[in-house]
């Protein structure tokens, strides 16, 4: 078991431009999330997958912001219309049904220019 | 809601000298507790949890113990190390509407250790 996968690793993109982030979960993982961590701020939460249903929505996750998970297996979160406030590190996090065993992945570092 | 205070920073130390950040935290219900570790460039890494009060998390010779009557959370280590330099997080695993758990997370402490 290789842990939580996020690619990229590092985004650089021009504003306007749309992104798309891929999370790859602890395989025995039914649940997934996505945070967001700003610069000199801890991660805030943006979502949350039970499988292939989204159960959860922050406020923070703006109609730009559209994540997936198909089959409920990988997960893809996506940025349209990037703004430089966007930029931040897009974590991935899964767990199975007990609330421990929460792993974080690396995280996808966006630099909106 | 639910909601974490921890120390601002950086705190700047001398190898082998003492450590402590101070968490506090707000929150409905009995959370688990948590200090998360982020050395540069690299991801979170949990570091030490407690899952009730009275209960004290250790890892690499750091500790803390959740502090109900206080509401505090404080990590605490007796010589750190050039090593240890890092930013480090004050968590919270709350319950949500949906039937889940989320981090609810400090602002982060940064740590410098110099030699």
């Amino acid at each position: 078991d290789t842990g939580v996968s996020q690619n990229p690793r590092h985004k650089i993109t021009k504003r306007g431009q749309n992104v798309t982030f891929r999370c790859d979960p602890i395989s025995e993982h039914n649940r997934l999330y996505w945070y967001r961590q700003t610069l000199g701020q801890g991660p805030e939460f943006l979502t949350y997958f039970q499988n292939e249903a989204q159960l959860e929505k922050s406020r923070l996750l703006s109609d730009r912001f559209s994540a997936e998970r198909p089959k409920g297996s990988f997960s893809t979160l996506e940025i349209q219309r990037t703004e430089q406030g966007d930029s931040a590190m897009y974590l991935c996090a899964s767990s199975p049904e007990a609330p421990y065993g929460y792993t974080f992945g690396s995280g996808t570092r966006l630099t909106v220019v | 809601g639910d909601s974490v205070t921890q120390m601002e920073g950086p705190v700047t130390l001398s190898e082998e000298a003492f450590l402590t950040i101070n968490c506090t935290y707000t929150a409905t219900g009995y959370p688990s507790l948590f200090w998360y570790v982020q050395y540069p460039g690299e991801g979170l890494q949990l570091l030490l949890k407690a899952t009730k009060a009275d209960d004290k998390g250790s890892n690499k010779g750091f500790e803390a113990t959740y502090r109900k009557e206080t509401t505090s959370f404080h990590l605490e280590k007796g010589s750190v190390q050039v090593s240890d330099s890092a930013v480090y997080f004050c968590a919270l695993l709350g319950g949500t509407t949906s039937g889940t758990y989320k981090y609810i997370f400090g602002t982060g402490t940064r740590l410098k250790v110099l030699a």
